[in-house]
Parts: C-alpha cells; sequence; structure tokens
C-alpha cells in the first residue's frame, strides 16, 4: 500500500528566507509523486511532479522538489519565500490506477 | 486549453434537504473524474470517481451518489444532506494514462445547517 507523510502541520518563515517543507512516501514501485498549493477558499494547483525522470523537479513559482528514493523523500523547496507563497500545500502519491493519497497538509505561514 | 468549472460557489442547505453540485470539464473528451471532499482541519477524501459515461466508483459509504450523465459531466447528490456533509467539495479531472496529473476545479463551499 502507498502512503504519503507530511511531516509539518504548520510551517512559519520570513519574507526572502528559504522554505522547506517535508514529505515521506510509502510506496512498493516506483511512484509518481505531486506537491499541490491551496490557497484559502480555492482549488488546488499543480506546482510539480515527479514522473521517474530527472530527480530535481522544477515547478511553477520557483518552488523545486528533489525525489530522493534512499530516504523516501520529496521535500519541497523555494530559495525565497514571497509573502503570495502563504497558503496550504499537499503532497500526493499516485496508485498505480492514478488514484491520488493526500498528505493531511503543511499550511505555510509568511512573515513580513 | 482545458478548464474545469463547478457550482455553484457556495451553498447553505438545511439538514434534510437535496443536494446537488456540478462538475463540466472543457477542452478534453473521455477524462477520468473525481469527487473530493475536504473537511475543516481534514486532508482530502476521494468520495468518487469515474472513467465513463456511468460508470461510477464509490470510494467511501456515505448518503452521497455521482452520476456521470455526459462524457464531461460529473454531478453529486444527495437525497437527504447531513450535518456531517458540511466541507469544501472539489471535482478533479486527469487525462490519458501517461499524464497522471489531476486537476482540479475551484471547488464549492457547503455548509449545512
Amino acid at each position: 500500500a502507498q502512503s504519503v507523510t507530511q511531516l509539518d502541520s504548520h510551517v512559519s518563515v520570513s519574507e526572502g528566507t528559504p522554505v522547506l517543507l517535508r514529505c515521506n512516501y510509502s510506496s512498493s514501485y516506483s511512484p509518481s509523486l505531486f506537491w499541490y498549493v491551496q490557497h484559502p477558499n480555492k482549488g488546488l494547483q499543480l506546482l510539480l511532479k515527479y514522473t521517474s525522470a530527472a530527480t530535481l523537479v522544477k515547478g511553477i513559482n520557483g518552488f523545486e522538489a528533489e525525489f530522493k528514493k534512499s530516504e523516501t523523500s520529496f521535500h519541497l523547496t523555494k530559495p525565497s519565500a514571497h509573502m503570495s507563497d502563504a497558503a496550504e500545500y499537499f503532497c500526493v502519491v499516485s496508485d498505480l490506477f492514478g488514484k491520488y493519497i493526500f498528505g493531511t497538509g503543511t499550511r505555510l505561514k509568511v512573515l513580513a | 486549453s482545458q478548464t474545469i468549472h463547478q457550482w455553484p460557489a457556495t451553498l447553505v442547505q438545511p439538514v434534510g434537504s437535496p443536494l446537488s453540485l456540478e462538475c463540466t470539464v472543457e477542452g478534453t473528451s473521455n477524462p477520468n473524474l473525481y469527487w473530493y471532499r475536504q473537511a475543516a482541519g481534514r486532508g482530502l477524501q476521494l468520495l468518487f470517481y469515474s472513467v465513463g459515461i456511468g460508470q461510477i466508483s464509490s470510494e467511501v459509504p456515505q448518503n452521497l451518489s455521482a452520476s456521470r450523465p455526459q462524457d464531461r459531466q460529473f454531478i453529486l447528490s444527495s437525497k437527504k444532506l447531513l450535518l456531517s456533509d458540511s466541507g469544501f467539495y472539489l471535482c478533479a479531472w486527469k487525462g490519458p494514462p501517461v499524464r497522471n496529473e489531476q486537476f482540479f476545479g475551484p471547488g464549492t463551499r457547503l455548509t449545512v445547517l
């Protein structure tokens, strides 16, 4: 069975400082992994995806994530946080049939 | 390009009333379609998915139902709403198997009083 664990329910950073949102996964085969962002009362927007190509994946809005098989991790990073990055972030693993298993989410707060 | 619509955007309904939420997708054909619910303080729960017209799979037992009367239309219904049905309902679509990401609609905020 597959699962995904987001290690922090809340993260606070100052504007202009780096962002790290942690995600660990469990999968019995090579997984497809995704990060989504959700602003309040909005739908989910795809930030980036990993599908067994390059292990360092670049996404929109300056975000990137690195797939580390040895650590079963897919952490999301951004070098410099912007106020508009404040939102909830979801790490997702897809099963063989394309169904999503969601993490519980990390709420990112950006301090001025 | 593909777009996904949901309506209404917000809905306040009394307990015991019926429900109908609609989702439509444009710019693609034969998508997989999904209904999720996001309850306050909780993650996203897959409710139903559909791989084609009239084909519905239910993920969790509940008083909700789904239908797919047309290729790009997905409807979530209930005959009698419960307080616990309150939440944020998201529809999503997925294209061909070679592209396995899902794209989400703007959501419907349902409050049952």
